[in-house]
């Protein structure tokens, strides 16, 4: 069982707010992942963490950034979002030698 | 060409059938290939993981690989309506899926009739 927490599970928020999206996890694995996903479509990577101050973007362009002060802790902000931001968000984490990756719940994001 | 096609459904069968749902990859580098489901407004959840070509089977379900072909498949046998569900496969050249990330099907959406 993967122990990793995403909040809020669903945002509605107003066009130009800021907005802090959390992930957690409390196996310490040392990468970290936001992917993006759409209805019907791919998930696709937006931001990588090898470890603690490390950041890295995805294949997917995005306005979004990230920070990894703590191992545990991978928050994803938008400074000012936009209608066209409006997705879910996924957090996954894994550790180095291991195969495979452990998602989050997802964060549904709703910008009017 | 994308790097991963995935048909996305809907496929719908009865209770109790074997399920067999694909994917096909154009990345001869791919080496690590997974199968996830996700529930309706939920995270995906990993069913099963396979190392280069060859069968896994586990409980109902069986994955299998075969690199020559860049064929992926999961069958699911004795089907439930429990198995309702999106079946994500995803795959990468690295373990873990390095810095790119895992590169993603669609997901097909499965349906399991009572």
């Amino acid at each position: 069982e993967a122990d990793i927490y995403q909040t809020p599970r669903y945002l509605v928020i107003g066009t130009g707010k800021k907005i802090t999206l959390e992930c957690s996890q409390t196996m310490g694995h040392d990468k970290m992942y936001w992917y993006q996903q759409d209805p019907g479509m791919e998930l696709h990577l937006i931001h990588y963490s090898y470890g603690v101050n490390s950041t890295e973007k995805g294949d997917l362009s995005s306005e979004s950034t990230v920070s990894r002060i703590r191992t545990e802790h991978f928050p994803l902000t938008l400074e000012s979002a936009r209608p066209s931001h409006t997705s879910q968000y996924l957090c996954a984490s894994s550790v180095t030698g291991a195969e495979t990756q452990y998602f989050g719940p997802g964060t549904r994001l709703l910008v009017l | 060409q994308k790097e991963v096609e995935q048909d996305p459904g809907p496929l719908s069968v009865p209770e109790g059938a074997i399920v067999s749902l694909n994917c096909t990859y154009s990345n001869s580098a791919f080496q690590y290939f997974m199968w996830y489901r996700q529930y309706s407004r939920k995270g995906p959840e990993l069913l099963m993981y396979t190392y280069s070509s060859g069968n896994k089977e586990d409980g109902r379900f069986t994955a299998q690989v075969d690199k020559s072909s860049k064929y992926i498949s999961l069958f699911i046998r004795d089907s439930q309506p429990s198995d309702s569900a999106t079946y994500l496969c995803a795959m990468s050249p690295y373990s873990g899926g390095g810095a790119d990330g895992l590169t993603f099907g669609k997901g097909t959406h499965l349906i399991i009739q009572p």
